[in-house]
């Protein structure tokens, strides 16, 4: 079965600190795809990242970065010298690859809320 | 990057009404779209998946008869709340797949719809 979690379930950081959201996921397919998405306070969710599970190298974007490890089946999120405008709940999700019926529905993790402070 | 556009993004009914929220792709089209629903502080639920032309397949403990879904075109799906109940109450989003991406399975979310039963 997949799984997602997110066992942090709120964090609270103070302006330009480093802050780093875990994900740790389970699945038995050998081709599967991670996601972070944000949803800030107007609920809307907003696509960070998608990492599939051939393609572990690291990826940075801006203050943003995601490290994947297959041995450890984790995906964090790094988010450096934080601003108030990454407070928001992000969640992890995980999708397995394929075509039709509800293959490629995305399983979230229960989210991670971030609290920046000024 | 593609859109899905929801409507109403807040709704306020009775109880005992029935209410309707429209999923819209709109610059491509989708054969499939999905449909979450998100508690206060939780993280989003799989409800259904919607299929253009053909039934919706709901996810356990999901009732059927009282959230109808709706995939008439490849652009519109839509979601009534029958019979309206307090415990209904929550923030529903619907998201598609853009063909184009399809094997990555990607998809891109509408902004989510409130419902409040009084």
């Amino acid at each position: 079965a997949q799984k997602v979690t997110q066992a942090q379930t709120e964090i609270s950081v103070v302006e330009k600190e480093d802050v780093t959201l875990d994900c740790v996921y389970e699945t038995r397919d050998t081709t599967y795809y991670l996601f972070w998405y944000k949803q800030p306070p107007s609920g809307e969710l907003v696509f960070l990242i998608r990492r599939n599970s051939f393609d572990e190298q690291n990826e940075i974007s801006g203050r943003y970065s995601w490290n994947f490890q297959k041995s450890t089946s984790s995906f964090n999120f790094t988010i450096t010298a934080s601003q108030v405008v990454d407070s928001a709940v992000y969640f992890c999700a995980l999708s397995e690859a394929g075509y039709g019926g509800s293959q490629g529905n995305l399983i979230f993790g229960k989210g991670t809320k971030l609290s920046v402070k000024p | 990057g593609a859109v899905v556009s929801q409507h109403p993004s807040r709704v306020i009914c009775k109880s005992g009404t029935s209410v309707k929220i429209e999923c819209r792709s709109l610059d491509f089209q989708a054969t499939t779209m999905f449909w979450y629903r998100q508690f206060p502080k939780q993280s989003l639920m799989l409800m259904a998946t919607s299929n253009e032309g053909s039934k919706a397949t709901y996810e356990q403990g999901v009732e059927k008869d009282k959230f109808l879904i709706n995939h008439a075109s490849l652009t519109l799906s839509t979601l009534t709340v029958t019979s309206a109940h307090p415990e209904d109450s929550s923030f529903y989003i619907c998201s598609a797949r853009d063909p184009s991406g399809t094997a990555t399975g990607e998809l891109f979310f509408g902004e989510g719809s409130r419902l409040t039963v009084l």
